[in-house]
């Protein structure tokens, strides 16, 4: 089974600063990974998959990258909105895996 | 616009049973395959189980495997999972999700309910 490994667990960033999420699998999972954001008491929502391509309606703000085992969500000049926790999720693999989240808080 | 709305989640001794629903509108239902995603509180995501759009594959988690099943009836445009002899450590909101990729059973999920809280507690 991939295990995804999600760092850090919490990121203290400044609104307008730029946050940088790292997500790393325990093997290949190709470009076969996604990114969703979770704010309390909601259900996750869709922001990249295919590593890299924004879902729709999502800001330009939010860019992913990497491939293979590496990979890094970034969001260039965090809005207020954005204050939440970020998982990856593996779907090259069953079973599909979700990271254990990454935590963005206001500095 | 896509809506996937959950029911049937409450309170439940150790060892009882609970099956839940989840409701789709606004797309083929048939043509998407569906996942069960659940969250324990405070904690992460965890991928429960998925359906292919026919019924005819399906996946379990190695942590519900032989005690939950996942099922379907596409004339009602609904999912369903049977989950029998609960754990404590089954309490979660339970989501359903749909992949986003017509006729794919491993993919990302684009929509979500809004969960469903399953208890299990004496």
């Amino acid at each position: 089974e991939i295990v995804m490994t999600q760092s850090p667990a919490t990121l203290s960033v400044s609104p307008g600063e730029r946050a940088t999420l790292s997500c790393r699998a325990s093997q290949s999972v190709s470009s076969n990974l996604a990114w969703y954001q979770q704010k309390p008491g909601q259900a996750p929502r869709l922001l990249i998959y295919g590593a890299s391509t924004r879902a729709t309606g999502i800001p330009a703000r939010f860019s992913g990258s990497g491939s293979g085992t590496e990979f890094t969500l970034t969001i260039s000049s965090l809005q207020s909105e954005d204050f939440a926790v970020y998982y990856c999720q593996q779907y090259n693999n069953w079973p599909s895996r979700f990271g254990q989240g990454t935590k963005v808080e206001i500095k | 616009e896509v809506q996937l709305l959950e029911s049937g989640g409450g309170l439940v001794q150790p060892g009882g049973s609970l099956r839940l629903s989840c409701a789709a509108s606004g797309f083929t239902f048939s043509s998407y395959a569906m996942s069960w995603v659940r969250q324990a509180p405070g904690k992460g995501l965890e991928w429960v189980s998925a359906i292919s759009g026919s019924g005819g594959s399906t996946y379990y988690a190695d942590s519900v495997k032989g005690r939950f099943t996942i099922s379907r009836d596409n004339s009602k445009n609904t999912l369903y999972l049977q989950m029998n002899s609960l754990r404590a450590e089954d309490t979660a909101v339970y989501y359903c999700a749909k992949v986003a990729v017509e006729y794919q059973l491993l993919h990302e999920f684009d929509y979500w309910g809004q969960g469903t809280l399953v208890t299990v507690s004496s």
